[in-house]
């Protein structure tokens, strides 16, 4: 069974840095794009980026280049997103997702549970 | 301001049939394939339709959805009160070289 599980909330103050992860299990992780979501709560969903793990291939948004880096470590089949200095305004719930097929960047058909970022002085 | 244009809510009686609009440009709906996801309340979005219209294993026939030009439509027949959730239109954009979904739609079912 293909599963993507992420790591837990966290509450962190402005200017401080974070990274969160995502582990897929259940299937080949170095041969599938995963990607990163973020929601806003009660807003909609935005692509921040993807990366293929199994050669490290990464693109990214316009929105989100320079504001976070995506990276996975394929011997532990996790993916990664973190920040450097977050401010307030990335507070959201952030989910990590798997295409459907080894060639697509798009069509997201396994989804992790979220992670809730809170960032608040 | 999301690339894509959703309606930001649709109501309808159970039973009944609704459709969800969502309308881009050439450089993303226009000439790329679109996918639909259904998010019920706290829970991560699931993929309800992918290459504008086929429907992943375990989704019902329920649910349909067409491309025409720049917009795209979701169509959810036999309205049931689960069906309850937002809705998100996905494609790619090729003049941003990413994903871009609309705003997301949320279904009421009175």
């Amino acid at each position: 069974e293909v599963q993507l599980v992420q790591s837990g909330a966290e509450v962190k103050k402005p200017e401080e840095s974070l990274k969160i992860s995502c582990k897929g299990s259940g299937y080949i992780f170095t041969t599938y794009w995963i990607g990163w979501v973020r929601q806003v709560p009660g807003k909609g969903l935005e692509w921040m980026g993807i990366i293929h793990p199994g050669d490290s291939d990464t693109r990214y948004s316009p929105s989100f280049r320079g504001q976070v880096t995506i990276s996975a470590d394929k011997s532990i089949s996790t993916a990664y997103l973190q920040w450097s200095s977050l401010r307030a305004s990335d507070t959201a719930i952030y989910y990590c997702a798997r295409p459907r097929n080894e060639y697509e960047l798009v069509h997201f058909d396994y989804w992790g549970q979220g992670t809730l970022v809170t960032v608040s002085s | 301001q999301s690339v894509l244009t959703q309606p930001p809510s649709v109501s309808a009686a159970p039973g009944q049939r609704v459709t969800i609009s969502c309308s881009g440009s050439n450089s993303n709906i226009g000439n790329n394939y679109v996918s639909w996801y259904q998010q019920l309340p706290g829970t991560a979005p699931i993929l309800l339709i992918y290459d504008n219209n086929k429907r992943p294993s375990g989704i019902p026939d329920r649910f349909s959805a067409s491309k025409s030009g720049t917009s795209a439509t979701l169509g959810i027949t036999g309205l049931q009160t689960g069906d309850e959730a937002d809705y998100h239109c996905a494609t790619w954009d090729s003049s941003l070289s990413a994903l871009v979904f609309g705003g997301g739609t949320k279904l009421t079912v009175l």
